[in-house]
């Protein structure tokens, strides 16, 4: 059965910093990845996603890469601002079939401080 | 810019009662999901919808739990008789097609069962 993990489970860290958050999975059969950001109480704002014939995507200060040999994905915040704290979901899809179902991870919790 | 909505936002109902969660998936979208997230716990795959039948369905959708698109831009999760441990938010997801595409989440919706 495919588990996620994402590690750190919490971060705190001042404003201004270069942030990496991780992500691995059981099974390295990755169809594709998403990141997500959910913010307390609410629901999940879509990130980033890399297709399976990619490695990596950027979008602005994110940049979120995948290593399918390894199954493992990390998501690079730059130049970190108080307005990125929340937690920041990976989940994935299974290569091994299934429609599109995706696999969550339990979340690291950011909060960036002044 | 197109977004799945869901209503209502919070229902609060008395265990053993019947619920029925709405969604309207962005309208191109031909694949539809439903996930729960309990206080403190992962977000978990429910049920996938395509073609006007359940596509796959986890340990957790059982007899208690139905699915259905009643029109054309409905679609809904109904819960037959609630248990306290239903308790949890619900969200539900689109995506246009089967390709490894991005999955769109609602908002949510906050059950509570008393």
């Amino acid at each position: 059965k495919q588990e996620v993990t994402q590690i750190p489970a919490a971060l705190s860290v001042p404003e201004g910093e270069n942030l990496v958050l991780n992500c691995s999975f059981t099974d390295s059969a990755i169809y594709n990845l998403q990141w997500f950001r959910q913010d307390p109480g609410k629901g999940l704002t879509s990130l980033l996603l890399i297709q399976s014939s990619q490695r990596e995507q950027t979008s602005g200060r994110l940049n979120a890469s995948l290593d399918k040999s390894s199954g493992r994905s990390t998501l690079y915040i730059a130049a970190s601002q108080p307005g990125d704290s929340a937690t920041y979901l990976c989940a994935g899809v299974p290569s091994s079939g299934g429609y599109n179902k995706l696999i969550f991870g339990a979340g690291t919790r950011l909060a960036v401080h002044p | 810019e197109p977004e799945v909505t869901q209503t209502p936002s919070h229902q609060v109902t008395q265990m053993g009662q019947e619920v029925i969660l709405r969604c309207v998936p962005i309208s191109n979208h031909l694949y539809f999901y439903w996930y729960r997230q309990i206080l403190g716990q992962k977000v978990e795959f429910l049920v996938s919808f395509y073609n006007n039948e359940i596509s796959e369905k986890s340990e957790i959708f059982d007899d208690q739990f139905s699915v259905e698109r009643p029109d054309g831009s409905n679609f809904t999760l109904k819960i037959r008789s609630t248990k306290l441990e239903d308790s949890a938010m619900y969200f539900c997801a689109s995506i246009p097609t089967s390709g490894g595409n991005e999955q769109f989440f609602g908002p949510g919706t906050r059950l509570t069962v008393l």
